[in-house]
């Protein structure tokens, strides 16, 4: 069975830039959730995404969106980006709501900005 | 709010040494406990989980018990290898009922494990 995969593996854009980061989860899995690793600042939550709708959202600006397709891979989007949005993008799945449920965990997108 | 808060380390054992990292927890509800590894750029993986008080979670030669009246689920391992060498990081998430299964996450601990 294959795991959640991330694309891209690295990414180097420009302050000001917008950024899009993708996941695909377990086949099978309804749940995305996204979690910023930066430097320093530890695991932070950002999105989840469940059946299509963004169900929570950690303490982020606006200007970090996503969306959940119907096939339920994601898409995170960062607009007017920051020397601060630098850090490591990880996307997770699960098979249902519920905080017992596991969340398994792609390889990361690694974003630079410059 | 929730929160985790677990030794920062670094931690610096050497092979076959006994393994304690510390973690504590406030969660508003019941929540479910994990701790996760992350081995040197990779991703995060589950390394045990453990869902209602007194539940010993295990994996790997590792184990944690969910402690509530100490809120507390330290992780340990009797004799580490250097393949263990990682950043440990202990979890929760509660199921409120509502739209909240995040994982919040303490800041991690990094292990190393000299041969």
């Amino acid at each position: 069975e294959a795991g959640v995969t991330q694309s891209p593996t690295h990414l180097i854009k420009t302050r000001g830039q917008q950024a899009t980061l993708r996941c695909s989860p377990i086949s099978g899995h309804t749940s995305v959730y996204w979690y910023q690793q930066a430097l320093g600042l530890g695991l932070q939550f950002l999105l989840w995404y469940d059946e299509g709708e963004e169900r929570n959202r950690g303490n982020f600006p606006p200007r970090f969106s996503g969306r959940q397709f119907p096939n339920y891979s994601s898409e995170l989007n960062v607009n007017a980006l920051e020397l601060e949005d630098s850090a490591l993008y990880l996307c997770a799945s699960s098979v249902g709501q519920g905080g017992f449920y596991e969340q398994y965990f792609g390889p990361g997108t690694r974003l630079t900005v410059t | 709010g929730n929160s985790v808060t677990q030794m920062e380390g670094p931690v610096t054992l050497s092979e076959e040494a006994f393994l304690t990292i510390n973690c504590t927890y406030t969660a508003t509800g019941y929540p479910s406990l994990f701790w996760y590894v992350q081995y040197p750029g990779e991703g995060l993986q589950l390394l045990l989980k453990a869902t209602k008080a007194d539940d010993k979670g295990s994996n790997k030669g590792f184990e944690a018990t969910y402690r509530k009246e100490t809120t507390s689920f330290h992780l340990e391992k009797g004799s580490v290898q250097v393949s263990d060498s990682a950043v440990y990081f202990c979890a929760l998430s509660v199921d409120s009922g509502g739209s909240n299964y995040k994982l919040t996450f303490g800041k991690g601990t990094l292990l190393t494990v000299n041969p």
